[in-house]
């Protein structure tokens, strides 16, 4: 069964800074999606990043880019130049290829200092 | 593009009544639409999975007789919460897919915030 672990259930990060959050994955499948979404204090779930495990280029979206190691079923998301606006609760996922649901790890919150 | 909407935003009941909670793709034909339930300070739980004009299919321990989806059209799905109890409160939130299955495609809502009292 697909599992998705978070170890940090909170953050904190000087605005500017750049921080690292944790995740990882299991799975016995080779074909999977993984994710990172971000739900700020609006509750709006959004797609930050979105990596297909058969790609081995790490998705990158502007500030924000992913550290995918497939062997160590790793997916860490790391968020440059932090600002206030990025102050939110970020769950990582992942949907095996065909599977029929998404599961979410339990979510890491983060927040960002002045 | 891809624009899902709910509504209400947000709703209280009495223990009882019923509630129902549409789900809405403003841009795009939903295929598939995704039924979450968030308790605070927790994950997303996958309640149900509905495609249109099909029955929903739920996940294990989601009582389909308490939790009503209808998918009748491509743009619009309802949950609704039928004899709401004070621990049906919670924050539900749904998603929607223009693929068949989609789980790895799903825009979300902006989630409805349920308060039975």
């Amino acid at each position: 069964a697909q599992t998705v672990t978070q170890s940090q259930p909170e953050m904190s990060v000087q605005e500017a800074e750049t921080v690292t959050l944790s995740c990882t994955y299991d799975t016995s499948e080779s074909d999977y999606y993984l994710f990172w979404y971000k739900q700020p204090p609006s509750r709006q779930m959004i797609l930050v990043i979105r990596q297909e495990a058969y790609k081995q280029q790490n998705a990158t979206e502007n500030r924000f880019s992913v550290n995918f190691q497939k062997a160590a079923k790793s997916f860490s998301l790391k968020i440059s130049d932090s600002q206030l606006g990025d102050a939110a609760m970020y769950f990582c996922a992942s949907v095996d290829l065909g599977d029929d649901k998404i599961i979410f790890g339990k979510g890491t919150r983060l927040h960002i200092l002045p | 593009g891809a624009v899902v909407s709910q509504h209400p935003s947000r709703v209280i009941c009495k223990s009882g009544t019923s509630v129902k909670i549409e789900c809405r793709s403003l841009d795009f034909q939903a295929t598939t639409m995704f039924w979450y339930r968030q308790f605070p300070k927790q994950s997303l739980m996958l309640m149900a999975t509905s495609n249109e004009g099909s029955k929903a299919t739920y996940e294990q321990g989601v009582e389909k007789d308490k939790f009503l989806i209808n998918h009748a059209s491509l743009t619009l799905s309802t949950l609704t919460v039928t004899s709401a109890h004070p621990e049906d409160s919670s924050f539900y939130i749904c998603s929607a897919s223009p693929f068949s299955g989609g789980t790895e495609t799903q825009y979300f809502g902006p989630g409805t915030r349920l308060l039975v009292l």
